[in-house]
């Protein structure tokens, strides 16, 4: 029962251009979504994130866009650079009552950006 | 501005030895959290913790695991008697607050039982 899905395993992007990572979840309750970057062998690195009573949020060149009613999230990565190149896990949370704390990961997108 | 540490990064024990895997928040957060990550797979919540208190061990498997965030030093997760199925690698995170709060990730330890 997975509730935070990231169907792509990996994607591949020319530098220079948008990448637009993808991630569904199942569970209503969720209502914060953070995008964590890890490279092998390190612990992930928090991205940025997006509260449910938005749509968008902006920060550089990363953007994130929920869908609420699709439950959907997505982020984009304008321009791509090469240092991008990296493992992108979407998680979800619930910021009240019972288990507020826990975040709730996808399997992750394995990004490469093509010099 | 330390982020936040984990110590031993590696850790190789043979089946039915202990391991203690250990996590020093960042300054200033008092909320840490274990999460465990298998080859292919997303992190896993396994604990919670606060100062001296465990607020939800939910995701720990019911025997042989424990988890402790003393008052002073760091937090500890501890398995016991290993398996080979306990291999994987293991993240503490931290954050200033509960629920709604971006949590830190450490650089994990990879635990490989032999």
């Amino acid at each position: 029962d997975q509730q935070v899905k990231q169907n792509s395993p990996s994607l591949s992007v020319q530098e220079g251009r948008i990448s637009i990572l993808n991630c569904d979840y199942t569970n209503s309750m969720f209502d914060y979504f953070l995008w964590y970057k890890k490279y092998p062998a390190e612990g992930p690195t928090f991205l940025i994130s997006i509260s449910s009573i938005k749509d968008k949020n902006e920060d550089g060149r990363f953007t994130v866009f929920l869908n609420k009613s699709a439950k959907h999230l997505s982020l984009h990565i304008v321009p791509s650079q090469p240092g991008d190149s990296a493992v992108y896990f979407c998680a979800a949370s619930v910021t009240s009552g019972a288990g507020s704390y826990q975040l709730t990961f996808g399997k992750g997108t394995k990004l490469s950006v093509i010099p | 501005n330390a982020g936040v540490m984990q110590n031993p990064r590696h850790l190789v024990r043979r089946r039915g030895q202990e391991a203690r895997l250990r996590c020093s928040p960042m300054k200033g957060h008092s909320h840490v959290y274990w999460y465990r990550q298998l080859p292919e797979e997303g992190l896993k919540f396994m604990v919670y913790l606060q100062k001296e208190n465990i607020i939800d061990e939910s995701g720990m498997p019911k025997e042989r695991f424990s988890a402790e965030f003393p008052k002073e030093g760091p937090s500890i997760l501890r398995i016991q008697q290993v398996v080979r199925g306990d291999s994987a690698a293991y993240f503490c995170a931290s954050s200033p607050l509960a629920g709604g709060a971006e949590q830190f990730f450490g650089p994990g330890t990879r635990l490989t039982v032999l």
